[in-house]
């Protein structure tokens, strides 16, 4: 199995902050990656699909990249409705992985 | 408008079995691969299962191998989740979603598993 190492698990920044989050998959997935924000008890919402493809209707502040096995999702200037936890998803082969989510909190 | 709409949770026992439904809309239902993913309360979200458009082919995560089912009826725009010997374990918010890279989502339906 694929093993999707997401980092940090946590981090606070502040409204205006460039914040990166990064995945690692235990071996290479090409770009069968995507990336999820989740507010609390609400439904993931898909921000980034084909490592780097922004979803219709995402703010063009999120940003993704990479290949193979190392991928960032990028916000390049957080807004307050950006904090929320994020995940990213191997879809390469099954059984599909998630990371194991970033918590993003207001510092 | 695309929707997915879960039914079916809710309060079973250990050992006991539940029948989860999803309904598709605003969509060629037939066209997709469907999975289901869950979360359990406070953790991150899980892969369960998989099935391809046609129902040729069917994944299934280790922790519910030979327990849970997977299934679909094309002609009623529906997609199943058969649980049978439910474990505590199995307790999470379960989410029916479109194709490989989960670009739709429905919103969730909780099974408790508890005695």
């Amino acid at each position: 199995d694929i093993q999707m190492t997401q980092s940090p698990s946590a981090m606070s920044a502040s409204v205006g902050d460039r914040v990166t989050i990064t995945c690692r998959a235990s071996q290479g997935i090409s770009n069968f990656l995507a990336w999820f924000q989740q507010k609390p008890g609400k439904v993931p919402k898909r921000l980034i699909y084909a490592a780097s493809s922004l979803q219709s209707g995402v703010p063009s502040r999120f940003s993704g990249s990479g290949s193979g096995t190392e991928f960032t999702l990028t916000i390049s200037s957080l807004q307050p409705e950006d904090f929320a936890t994020y995940y990213c998803l191997q879809h390469n082969s099954y059984p599909h992985t998630f990371g194991q989510g970033t918590k993003l909190e207001i510092k | 408008e695309v929707q997915l709409v879960e039914s079916g949770g809710g309060l079973v026992k250990p050992g006991g079995s539940l029948r989860l439904s999803c309904a598709a809309s605003g969509f060629t239902f037939s066209s997709y691969d469907m999975k289901w993913v869950r979360q359990a309360p406070g953790k991150g979200l899980e892969w369960v299962s998989c099935i391809s458009s046609s129902s040729s082919y069917i994944y299934y995560a280790d922790s519910v191998k030979g327990r849970f089912t997977i299934s679909r009826d094309n002609a009623k725009n529906s997609l199943y989740l058969q649980m049978n010997s439910l474990r505590a374990e199995d307790t999470a918010v379960y989410y029916c979603v479109r194709r490989e890279g989960m670009d739709v989502w429905g919103q969730g339906t909780t099974v408790t598993v508890s005695s």
